[in-house]
């Protein structure tokens, strides 16, 4: 077990809609990060958190909201669902000896 | 800005044959060093990681890593290939300190095992 959840594992939804996605750590790290994985881009930075109630955004947070209220709990709101937002979208940790553990992912798709 | 650059888009390599997957990284200091693996609809596993030390760094899964700061390369190599290594593996990067701890990623090296 990771220790990271995320929610849900598949989600179709249309354009224009607000959607979330969900991550979870068992754990009370306190750095914990959003990325979306593109064919051809890798991994992208949308948002990371230092803490509970501090977000800062990554390299691409246009379209993307986040919030912190509780350290285990790191939310991500697309505000009005876009096609160009279709992607697979992992959440991470960092560990307390430099490392980062990923969630599963969630793969988002747009119509 | 610190960047990751994974040449190889694909590679090819038979079961059995040696394997090393090129990583150059763009930083002015010594940064942290990472290779993940991800197998189709998987998320990322940690291979290994290099901070400071033994430029040499073993891994799981019988990989190893080498840091050469005067290339600005951290190459991923295995001796051996198995068929259950193919996948996507990525170098990743980041600051020795700040910068809000964050991960740069390269774009990935799709690996392919011949039987």
């Amino acid at each position: 077990d990771a220790g990271i959840t995320q929610s849900p594992r598949y989600k179709i939804t249309e354009t224009g809609r607000q959607v979330t996605l969900m991550c979870h750590q068992t754990w009370s790290h306190s750095y914990m990060f959003w990325y979306r994985q593109d064919l051809g881009h890798g991994l992208r930075l949308i948002y990371y958190s230092a803490a509970a109630d501090i977000t800062d955004k990554g390299e691409v947070p246009d379209g993307y909201v986040v919030s912190r209220s509780k350290t285990e709990n790191f939310p991500l709101t697309l505000e009005s669902a876009t096609r160009s937002q279709t992607s697979v979208y992992f959440c991470a940790y960092r560990t307390d000896t430099y490392g980062y553990t990923f969630g599963s992912g969630t793969r988002l798709t747009v119509v | 800005a610190q960047s990751v650059t994974q040449p190889d888009i694909h590679i090819t390599v038979s079961e059995g044959a040696s394997l090393e997957l090129r990583c150059n990284y763009s930083y002015g200091a010594t940064p942290y060093l990472f290779w993940y693996v991800q197998s189709p609809g998987q998320g990322l596993q940690l291979l290994l990681k290099y901070f400071s030390g033994d430029t040499l760094v073993q891994g799981i899964k019988g990989f190893e890593a080498e840091f050469k700061r005067s290339q600005s390369s951290f190459n991923l190599r295995k001796p051996s290939v198995h068929w259950s290594d193919a996948a996507e593996y990525f170098c990743a990067v980041r600051r020795e300190a700040g910068g809000g701890n964050k991960l740069t990623f390269g774009t990935g090296t799709q690996l392919k095992v011949e039987l």
